[in-house]
């Protein structure tokens, strides 16, 4: 059972939006920052969001961050099947003194 | 290029320790936290500790204390994990990740991946 939690799937046509939800308390994404990375199937996972919002370089604008209370979202637009992967949102967690993932969100692009 | 390499897939026995190393290369390696993190297979991402490969101090999560030993070396800029007293749910890929600069809790670079396979 992971601390934080996310859907465990989402799906959408290519060029659609969607969104993936992460919710969890005042001692992780409450008053901390979330990233997300996008794992795609056989490989490490790659950061895709940092801070709740802000993109590193070379990860294109179609993905976008936000956060609001102990609840984070990850929204990636004009979607395409090479976006197809498992997603994760994760935070520090002062309770914990460490990082907590969410479960992951596996993504199909139909 | 900024790069973590990491050690050989590894087959131990139950009650072994397994010893995983994570080369760095491309950035002043002393200025970046690293951190482990495991997915057992066809599960999610688990945090496993941080160590600071300045000083050498390390932190672990609950889960893995007194099982787990996270060094370095700095004159090869390479960090090691070691688990001991394995088990079968041991089991899984085990990554090792840059802190990035600032938030040293969100991890910017990853390396290749373990596999740890523990079985008798």
């Amino acid at each position: 059972q992971s601390v934080l939690t996310q859907p465990p799937s989402v799906s959408a046509a290519p060029g659609q939006k969607v969104t993936i939800s992460c919710s969890g308390s005042s001692s992780n994404i409450g008053n901390n920052y979330v990233s997300w990375y996008q794992q795609l199937p056989g490989t490490a996972p790659k950061l895709l969001i940092y801070d709740n919002n802000k993109r590193p370089s070379g990860i294109p604008d179609r993905f976008s961050g936000s956060k609001s209370g102990t609840s984070a979202t990850l929204a990636i637009t004009g979607l395409q099947t090479g976006d197809e992967a498992d997603f994760y949102c994760a935070a520090r967690d002062s309770s914990l003194s460490g990082v907590v993932f969410g479960g992951g969100t596996k993504l199909t692009v139909l | 290029q900024v790069q973590l390499v990491q050690s050989g897939a590894e087959v131990k026995k139950p009650g072994a320790s397994v010893k995983v190393s994570c080369k760095a290369s491309g950035y002043t390696f002393t200025i970046y936290y690293m951190h482990w993190v495991r997915q057992a297979p066809g599960q999610g991402l688990e945090w496993m500790g941080i160590i600071n490969p300045s000083g050498g101090s390390a932190g672990y999560a609950q889960n893995f204390q007194g099982r787990v030993t996270m060094t370095r070396d700095t004159s090869t800029a390479t960090v090691y994990m070691e688990l001991s007293s394995l088990r079968s749910e041991d089991t899984g890929v085990y990554f090792c990740a840059r802190g990035r600069s600032g938030t040293y809790f969100t991890f910017d670079i990853w390396g290749q991946g373990t596999m740890v396979t523990v079985s008798s």
